[in-house]
């Protein structure tokens, strides 16, 4: 059981490149989050997902998008990239509204 | 103002010492109350887990809710250089899609 799963662990990105963090999660779960974690700021949601198909939006959306096609994979995209977004990114899920979330191991970006 | 405010430290002690870590929130609502240990470069993990109000105990650690006061707390006892860690405090209410989240003290136990 791998439980949460982010692709990639590590990634350097030019200013105005675009990419995709990718997680997934093997637990059945409904509800997914982005959160990013930088230094002294505790977690900020990003954009969370109630179900497959459904998307919102959390406390800091702006320069992110996201999708969730399939129940057990959230993405997380990032158009044109800004050393404002340089963080680490922790995907997370929970299985109903009253447990604990599972988080990935985290993926730390560097903007340039 | 936040909804949950968590003192960022560093908080240092020596090891076997009793450590207090603690969180204040402004929502009554709150209902589901945890507490995660995120080790450097690690993600958060869950370490206690409380329903409502009371106290919790597993092993060296004890979670406390005050829903009065709007307070918790997590209590580690004697306190291992393996404790070293930030704690993050998190809450929700059931009508809440979102958990909510302190900023993490970072906890340091000196051999």
């Amino acid at each position: 059981n791998a439980g949460v799963t982010q692709t990639p662990k590590f990634r350097v990105l030019k200013t105005g490149q675009s990419m995709t963090l990718l997680c997934a999660q093997d637990m059945n779960h409904e509800y997914m989050y982005w959160y990013r974690q930088d230094p002294g700021m505790g977690l900020r949601l990003i954009h969370y997902s109630v179900g497959e198909g459904t998307t919102a939006k959390g406390e800091v959306p702006d320069g992110y998008n996201v999708s969730r096609l399939k129940k057990q994979n959230f993405l997380l995209g990032l158009e044109s990239a800004a050393p404002s977004q340089t963080s680490v990114y922790f995907c997370a899920s929970r299985p109903d509204l009253t447990t604990e979330a599972f988080f990935g191991q985290g993926t730390r970006l560097t903007v340039v | 103002q936040k909804e949950v405010e968590q003192d960022p430290g560093p908080l240092s002690v020596p090891e076997g010492a009793i450590v207090s870590l603690n969180c204040t929130y402004s929502n009554s609502a709150f209902q589901y109350f945890m507490w995660y240990r995120q080790y450097s470069r690690k993600g958060p993990e869950l370490l206690m887990y409380t329903y409502s109000s009371g106290n919790k105990e597993d092993g060296r650690f004890t979670a406390q809710v005050d829903k009065s006061s709007k307070y918790i707390s997590l209590f580690i006892r004697d306190s291992q250089p393996s404790d070293s860690a930030t704690y993050l405090c998190a809450m929700s209410a059931y009508s809440n899609y979102q958990l909510i989240w302190g900023a993490g003290t970072k906890l340091i136990i000196k051999p």
